[in-house]
């Protein structure tokens, strides 16, 4: 079965410390990114990948960080520098058409 | 700044008549639409898309129309089911398609 798979689904983390959410693809495609839902806000990108052991910047990064070493993995941790780290992080891959998503990592910050 | 803006959060509309949904962009670049569905605590599933070079795209139930001169878009959903019934978010992206930028989302509401 092809398709995006995050993990966990809910997550607690007490505040202070890193958290790392996992995505795994097995669509075989090139590009790899992490979103972040809040309400009101839409999907707000924080870092994507083109390929393997790459990855930039989107408009939320700070107090985020990835790694990219196999084309089917983008892990990104949530650094104890992130302000307000309770959201929803969607993880979703792409050949540069649409987008498929994940179901989602809810983190709540205690 | 809001590349893509979704204006209305909100949308409720009775089975079996019509959905509008609207989105306008202000980036020229974009060249690609793309309209998602996201149910809660899941992640979004795509819906339909259109390039720049159409105006209209359909599939089934849902239309895409693209106006490029008034940088807008809208999804249209005919007839509306309760099914339907979700936030939908539009997204854009220029021709190097390295990201999609996406609004803020409509919630629509179908009532039986």
């Amino acid at each position: 079965d092809g398709g995006i798979t995050q993990s966990p689904k809910y997550l607690f983390r007490k505040e202070g410390q890193n958290v790392t959410l996992s995505c795994e693809q097995n669509l075989n495609h090139d590009a790899m990114y992490w979103y972040r839902q809040d309400p009101g806000q839409g999907l707000r990108l924080i870092y994507y990948s083109q390929i393997v052991n790459d990855f930039q910047k989107g408009d939320i990064a700070e107090g985020y960080s990835v790694s990219r070493e196999k084309k089917e993995s983008f892990p990104l941790t949530v650094t104890s520098a992130q302000k307000n780290p309770t959201a929803f992080y969607l993880c979703a891959s792409s050949n540069y058409g649409e987008l498929f998503f994940g179901e989602g990592s809810r983190l709540t910050v205690l | 700044d809001q590349q893509v803006k979704q204006n209305s959060p909100s949308l409720s509309v009775q089975e079996g008549r019509i959905s509008i949904l609207n989105c306008d962009y202000t980036n020229s670049m974009f060249d690609y639409f793309l309209w998602y569905k996201k149910y809660p605590a899941e992640g979004p599933t795509f819906l339909i898309s259109i390039s720049s070079i159409k105006d209209k795209n359909e599939d089934g139930r849902f239309t895409v129309f693209l106006n490029k001169s008034a940088k807008h878009l809208s999804l249209h959903i005919v007839p509306s089911q309760p099914g339907d019934s979700a936030v939908y978010f539009c997204a854009a992206a220029d021709s190097g398609y390295s990201t999609l930028t996406f609004g803020k989302g409509t919630m629509l509401l179908v009532s039986p």
